[in-house]
């Protein structure tokens, strides 16, 4: 069974540094990789995907993350926080196989920007 | 591109009442359609698949009668909450995936309290 670990439920930067989120997953099969970012009370907003071709993923609003297949990771970065990012960042998976669709997420990482 | 709407945004109820969140796609057609439900501070749990025209298939856990699940047009699915008790108070989330891509795209969410 697929599962999504987001290492640290809070991430505080300050404004101007570099923002790392952290993504590892399992799957006997790399699966599809996305970030989403979501403000409060509001839905989920696409930041990057993974599906194939290029490793280094480039999404909006100045966010870039990696697959790395040695490391079952996915990890989210931006060299240079601004006070807008702060927000909460779901990482998640959906299966390669079967075509459900299905998305399966991680708990969550609370990013706050500190003046 | 790729909007998907829902309404109501919040929804305030008596106990013993039912309620329907619409989920729309604006400018494409869903196939597939998912509703996810989130508590404070939590991650999204998938409730259940929508696929336009047949019927929706549920997470382990989740009870089909309490929420019914209609996807009767290619851009329109609808979630009722049958019989509502506090303890259905969240935020309703649905999706909606483009043909058989492996994006979803977010609602805006509905928050309903049942009193």
């Amino acid at each position: 069974a697929q599962s999504v670990t987001q290492l640290g439920s809070h991430v505080s930067v300050s404004e101007g540094a570099l923002v790392l989120l952290r993504c590892n997953y399992s799957s006997s099969v790399p699966p599809y990789l996305f970030w989403y970012v979501q403000y409060p009370n509001q839905g989920l907003q696409l930041l990057l995907k993974y599906t194939t071709g290029a490793t280094l993923v480039k999404g909006i609003n100045g966010f870039e993350a990696e697959f790395k297949k040695s490391e079952t990771s996915f990890h989210l970065t931006k060299p240079s926080a601004h006070m807008s990012d702060a927000a909460e960042y779901f990482c998640a998976v959906s299966a390669r196989s079967g075509n459900t669709g299905k998305l399966i997420f991680g708990q969550g990482t609370t990013l706050q920007v500190k003046p | 591109g790729a909007v998907v709407s829902q309404h109501p945004s919040w929804v305030i109820c008596k106990s013993g009442t039912s309620v329907k969140i619409e989920c729309r796609s604006l400018d494409f057609q869903a196939t597939t359609m998912f509703w996810y439900r989130q508590f404070p501070k939590q991650s999204l749990m998938l409730m259940a698949t929508s696929n336009e025209g047949s019927k929706a298939t549920y997470e382990q856990g989740v009870e089909k009668d309490k929420f019914l699940i209609n996807h009767a047009s290619l851009t329109l699915s609808t979630l009722t909450v049958t019989s509502a008790h506090p303890e259905d108070s969240s935020f309703y989330i649905c999706s909606a995936r483009v043909g058989t891509g492996a994006t979803q795209y977010f609602g805006p969410g509905t928050r309903l309290l049942v009193l």
